[in-house]
């Protein structure tokens, strides 16, 4: 079946623009990550999703990133008033909840100029 | 919080060769720790886990090992081929809580023909 997918796969923005990223989990999947990845670096945990709500939202960097996600699918990463130090790839994965295997999207590369 | 080490950064082997990865978790409570390989350009991808009630796994040329009394589990990779040259990194969680992923810095593996 499908995989996870995300869109855009490359965005490039201006310093202070705003940017929203797209994650569509695999179909029936309930539990949404996402992470963010900077050049030769390890996966940084942002958000977890559970359903439509977001019990943790301990890795998100500052105040002008966000995230929401409707109808238990798709999700949506927001960063606001984008800096250089938010460049990096911001990848997601869903699993079946908590006990399971994430999988992971091909990730979307920003560039902040 | 929780906090992943992982050693060493780079490994150079020659095919056929042993390749031996290491990671330490600083959480107790942690129960899950797969390992993901990702190829350049590519999304992370599961390639092995392992659960606490477990102390070994293998699968195929790939197996890991948990001494959850040290906090260390590690990937070992037997008769190495160059396509196993890739970034590796391990993680942990704790499942049944948000099942996040704390993942290592990573290791970049060259297997040399």
């Amino acid at each position: 079946g499908a995989g996870v997918s995300q869109s855009p796969s490359n965005k490039v923005t201006e310093k202070g623009k705003d940017v929203e990223l797209r994650c569509d989990p695999i179909s029936g999947h309930t539990a949404l990550y996402w992470y963010r990845q900077s050049l030769g670096q390890g996966l940084e945990f942002l958000i977890y999703f559970q359903g439509n709500s977001a019990p943790d939202k301990s890795g998100l960097p500052s105040d002008r990133f966000s995230a929401e996600r409707t109808g238990g699918s798709v999700s949506t990463l927001t960063i606001q008033r984008t800096q250089q130090e938010d460049s990096a790839v911001y990848l997601c994965a869903s699993s079946y909840g908590g006990y399971n295997e994430q999988f992971f999207g091909p990730g979307t590369r920003l560039t902040v100029l | 919080g929780e906090n992943v080490e992982q050693h060493p950064s780079t490994l150079s082997v020659q095919e056929g060769d042993s390749a031996v990865i290491k990671c330490t978790y600083s959480d107790s409570a942690s129960n899950y720790f797969p390992w993901y390989k990702q190829e350049l350009g590519k999304r992370p991808q599961l390639i092995i886990d392992i659960r606490s009630n477990v102390g070994e796994k293998k699968d195929q040329r790939i197996a890991v090992t948990l001494n959850k009394t040290a906090k260390h589990f590690s990937l070992h990779i037997t008769e190495t081929q160059p396509e196993d040259s890739a970034v590796y990194f391990c993680a942990a969680s704790i499942q049944g809580n948000t099942g996040k992923l704390i993942f290592g810095q990573g290791t970049t593996l060259q297997v040399k023909p």
